[in-house]
């Protein structure tokens, strides 16, 4: 079981569409990533935010849009995305910025 | 462009069997060193987290040894079972810097 849940499990959309994708945690960490993982290669970092604000976005395009509104919840907003945005979306948390991160199951985004 | 390394990207071996993968990353500024397993629709757990040059972590019949000065990292399991069976992923990062992980040595253990 994992402590950090993220919402929904599977996402289908348009590529005019816009949806959220959502991650929760209780453990009182106060780093939190998104991640996004292509088949048969690493998850790669997008955004990071420390303490609910935002640290790093490692050059994610603005189709992208993160929020972190409370120390628990980070979204993930996405508008207008193209068909290569398809992939599995992993939400993580760790105590801080360095240390071990806890992942929840991620999200798998198809865009059609 | 800070780079993980993992050998092998795939690997399958028999129950009994003892194996082990490689983690290669950056030498410089060297922080922490994590190994994750990934099992198939579950979210990769944490097993290892090593600081130190010289540290070996061992979690029943898993353990990890680091070299920071040459900048690997060894992921050993010993007598090798069905459930060993995931990706391992190790991960590396800087004083202030989030994880940057490798792309995986994925283990299939036969019966």
């Amino acid at each position: 079981d994992t402590e950090v849940t993220q919402t929904p499990k599977h996402l289908v959309m348009g590529m005019t569409n816009k949806k959220s994708l959502k991650c929760e945690q209780h453990m009182g960490h106060r780093a939190m990533y998104w991640y996004k993982q292509k088949a048969k290669k690493p998850p790669e970092l997008m955004f990071v935010y420390s303490y609910e604000k935002l640290s790093i976005n490692e050059s994610v395009p603005s189709r992208f849009s993160p929020e972190c509104p409370n120390s628990s919840l980070l979204n993930l907003h996405l508008h207008a995305l193209q068909p290569e945005d398809s992939a599995l979306y992993l939400c993580a948390a760790g105590l801080k910025e360095n240390t071990e991160a806890f992942f929840g199951q991620g999200t798998r985004l198809t865009v059609v | 462009i800070l780079n993980v390394e993992q050998s092998p990207q795939s690997l399958h071996v028999q129950e009994g069997d003892s194996t082990n993968f490689t983690c290669s990353f950056p030498s410089s500024n060297f922080y922490a060193l994590h190994w994750y397993r990934w099992e198939t629709a579950k979210s990769p757990e944490a097993l290892f987290v090593m600081t130190l040059n010289g540290d070996e972590k061992k979690k029943g019949r898993i353990s990890a040894t680091l070299n920071t000065k040459e900048g690997y990292s060894y992921l050993y399991i010993k007598g090798s079972q069905p459930e060993d069976s995931a990706t391992y992923l190790c991960a590396f990062n800087q004083a202030g810097t989030a994880l940057i992980f490798g792309k995986g040595t994925t283990l299939s253990v036969s019966s």
